[in-house]
């Protein structure tokens, strides 16, 4: 069965920090991929990155950064430098190989403090 | 990138009556396009997917009667909360994917409707 966990249901940080969000799936599939969205007060989800299974490097966009691990069935989101801006709820998706059924985890509200 | 639109962003409507919510490709044709529910402070739960020209399928729970679903063009899927109930006030998404990304595993999302029945 196909199934995303986000431990952490809020985290509160005063900008400037550093923050991690912790995303943990299963699968089965030998193919898959894995995204994270943000869904800022608004409700847009919007997309921020996406990976397959084959994949395992970490990427860097900006102050974002993600760590995929197959090992550990995880696939955890870092803000460098949090801003108010990132304050919004983050989900962690997992889709199989056909991209059609996508599972995401319950979330993590962010709330950057000024 | 591709935009997604829904119309209505928001809508209030009374027990008993039927709401219908669009969800349209804008910039792209999507041979499918799937419906999304939230909950308050809750993940997203696929409800059904929409295929342009057939029945859609949908997910073990969700009452195929009572969320009607059309797709009727390559750009357009229709979602109707049929008798809607207070149970039913939510946030719904759609999601559409690209028809010329043949290897694309990205779902364009739109920017959701949120019902509430009174």
């Amino acid at each position: 069965a196909q199934k995303v966990t986000q431990a952490q249901t809020e985290i509160s940080v005063v900008e400037k920090e550093d923050v991690t969000l912790d995303c943990v799936y299963e699968t089965r599939d030998t193919t898959y991929y894995l995204f994270w969205y943000k869904q800022p007060p608004s409700g847009e989800l919007v997309f921020l990155i996406r990976r397959n299974s084959f994949d395992e490097q970490n990427e860097i966009s900006g102050r974002y950064s993600w760590n995929f691990q197959k090992s550990t069935s995880s696939f955890n989101f870092t803000i460098t430098a949090s801003q108010v801006v990132d304050s919004a709820v983050y989900f962690c998706a997992l889709s199989d190989d056909n991209f059609n059924k996508f599972y995401f985890g319950s979330g993590t509200k962010l709330n950057v403090k000024p | 990138g591709a935009v997604v639109s829904q119309h209505p962003s928001w809508v209030i409507c009374k027990s008993g009556t039927s709401v219908k919510i669009e969800c349209r490709s804008l910039d792209f044709q999507a041979t499918t396009m799937f419906w999304y529910r939230q909950f308050p402070k809750q993940s997203l739960m696929l409800m059904a997917t929409s295929n342009e020209g057939s029945k859609a399928t949908y997910e073990q729970g969700v009452e195929k009667d009572k969320f009607l679903i059309n797709h009727a063009s390559l750009t357009l899927s229709t979602l109707t909360v049929t008798s809607a109930h207070p149970e039913d006030s939510s946030f719904y998404i759609c999601s559409a994917r690209d028809l010329r990304e043949v290897y694309s595993y990205e779902q364009y999302f739109g920017p959701g409707t949120r019902l509430t029945v009174t």
